[in-house]
């Protein structure tokens, strides 16, 4: 059974601060999701990583996908407060897994005014 | 028209009520999904139908009763739910539903309480 943690649970910081949130898993993964998730709403993809060592930039975003495609981080530069969320990382097995995403169980980010 | 449109936002039920939750993409997808969300756990898949076909269910219990009449409507029909049923119902579709990098467009989701 693969493990996937998310990390830290919580983080509360003030607008203008950076930040990093991290996903570790046991197992390799094909691709990584991250989604984000606003209070009263359905989670929101945004972004895939598919190659180990992949780095990909989303305006004060940037996530990247582990050498050996274990694990994940989201490093988020100069927050804001429309930041605020959970944010979740998925983990997909591939093949013919029937997009059975496999998602951590998030991290709450609340970036104050 | 959002891309995935989930009724009814809000739902208090009985544990004897019957009660059905609807799903409709606009997306022209040919998967559906219904997710589980509750406090303190992951999401949690319930089931997937890949072209209105079911092809995943994860051990739900019976009370839970999915349907698929084609490829833009999914309904998840609900029994006599417990009060740890209470959660967070989330419907996604995707383009399609095999492969490594299939991409999930959610609804909103249907808070729902049972009493």
């Amino acid at each position: 059974t693969q493990l996937l943690e998310q990390s830290p649970q919580f983080l509360s910081i003030q607008e203008g601060e950076n930040l990093t949130v991290y996903c570790n898993s046991s197992s390799v993964f094909s691709s990584l999701q991250w989604y984000r998730q606003e209070p009263g709403e359905g989670p929101v993809l945004l972004v895939t990583v598919v190659t180990g060592g992949e780095v990909k930039k989303l305006k004060r975003l940037t996530f990247q996908f582990g050498d050996a495609r274990k694990d994940s981080s989201l490093h988020i530069t100069a927050a804001q407060t429309g930041d605020t969320g959970l944010y979740l990382c998925a983990p997909n097995a591939g093949g013919t897994s029937y997009g059975k995403l496999t998602f951590g169980q998030g991290t709450i980010l609340t970036v104050h005014p | 028209e959002t891309g995935v449109t989930q009724t009814p936002r809000h739902l208090v039920m009985g544990m004897t009520n019957k009660k059905s939750l609807k799903c409709e993409q606009h997306l022209g997808h040919n998967a559906m999904y219904w997710y589980k969300q509750s406090a303190k756990k992951p999401l949690e898949l319930m089931f997937v139908y890949s072209l209105e076909e079911r092809v995943e269910n994860n051990s739900v219990p019976s009370r839970f009763s999915p349907e698929c009449p084609n490829s833009s409507h999914l309904f998840l029909h609900l029994h006599t739910l417990q009060p740890e049923d209470s959660a967070l119902y989330l419907c996604a579709s995707s383009q399609d539903a095999g492969g490594s990098a299939v991409k999930l467009f959610f609804g909103s989701g249907t808070q729902l309480s049972v009493l």
